[in-house]
């Protein structure tokens, strides 16, 4: 067990929708990392929160949204699904900014969406 | 940009035998990463190899880093089928943060008696 907890597990949504996946990362740490995995795009970093701030964006759509709250646990918000936004979405957690080289992030379970 | 290559992408192996994952980064590294995720599971860290010439093992699984040839292997010694699974490694652009890791698409080990 990682320490870094996701709910739910699995979603199932119809095209169109939106749906909200979040995580709770390890106790003390204040990064919150979220990815996106695939199967033709692999494992791709979408966006990184540092202790309630933006501080990373990679490859996340404008339809993606996401926000770290004072409590530091981190939502991903997902709008006007389709059907590739199937995926599994990962958020990991480290202790301090991620700049530094020793960095090492753990990773949630995962949530499972599957858009219908 | 940052492009990690990993081969081969699918393994099947024998009990007892041995075998090596390559993968190659293409621009200066200094960070890399080798994860271990089972089916529908969570990303595990195995190793991480902050320098060239850094080698680490823990069981069967050893892994190692040439800075110079932009290369990391992931050995694996008299494989045992616990081991199945697929394995990733990433690397960061030197001087860079966390969150620019690219991660390669993964080899899936598949061990059997």
């Amino acid at each position: 067990d990682s320490g870094v907890t996701q709910t739910p597990k699995h979603l199932i949504t119809a095209t169109g929708q939106r749906v909200t996946l979040r995580c709770s990362p390890r106790s003390g740490d204040l990064s919150v990392y979220w990815y996106q995995q695939s199967l033709d795009q692999g494992l791709q970093f979408l966006i990184q929160y540092y202790n309630g701030e933006e501080r990373a964006k990679g490859n996340i759509l404008e339809r993606f949204s996401a926000q770290q709250f004072p409590d530091l646990h981190s939502e991903l918000n997902l709008s006007s699904l389709e059907l590739g936004d199937s995926a599994l979405y990962f958020c990991a957690s480290s202790a301090g900014t991620g700049l530094s080289m020793n960095t090492e992030a753990f990773f949630g379970q995962g949530t499972r969406l599957t858009v219908v | 940009e940052l492009k990690v290559e990993q081969n081969p992408l699918f393994l099947s192996m024998q009990e007892g035998k041995n075998y090596t994952i390559y993968c190659n980064y293409s621009t200066t590294s200094d960070r890399l990463y080798w994860y271990r995720q089972d089916p529908g599971k969570s990303l595990e860290s195995l190793f991480v190899l902050l320098s060239n010439g850094a080698v680490k093992q823990e069981g069967r699984l050893m892994a190692s880093l040439d800075t110079k040839a932009r290369l990391s292997t992931l050995h694996i010694t008299a494989a045992v089928h616990d081991l199945s699974a697929t394995y990733f490694c990433a690397a960061r652009p030197r001087n860079s943060g966390y969150s620019t890791l690219t991660f390669g698409k993964g080899t899936m080990l598949l061990v059997s008696p």
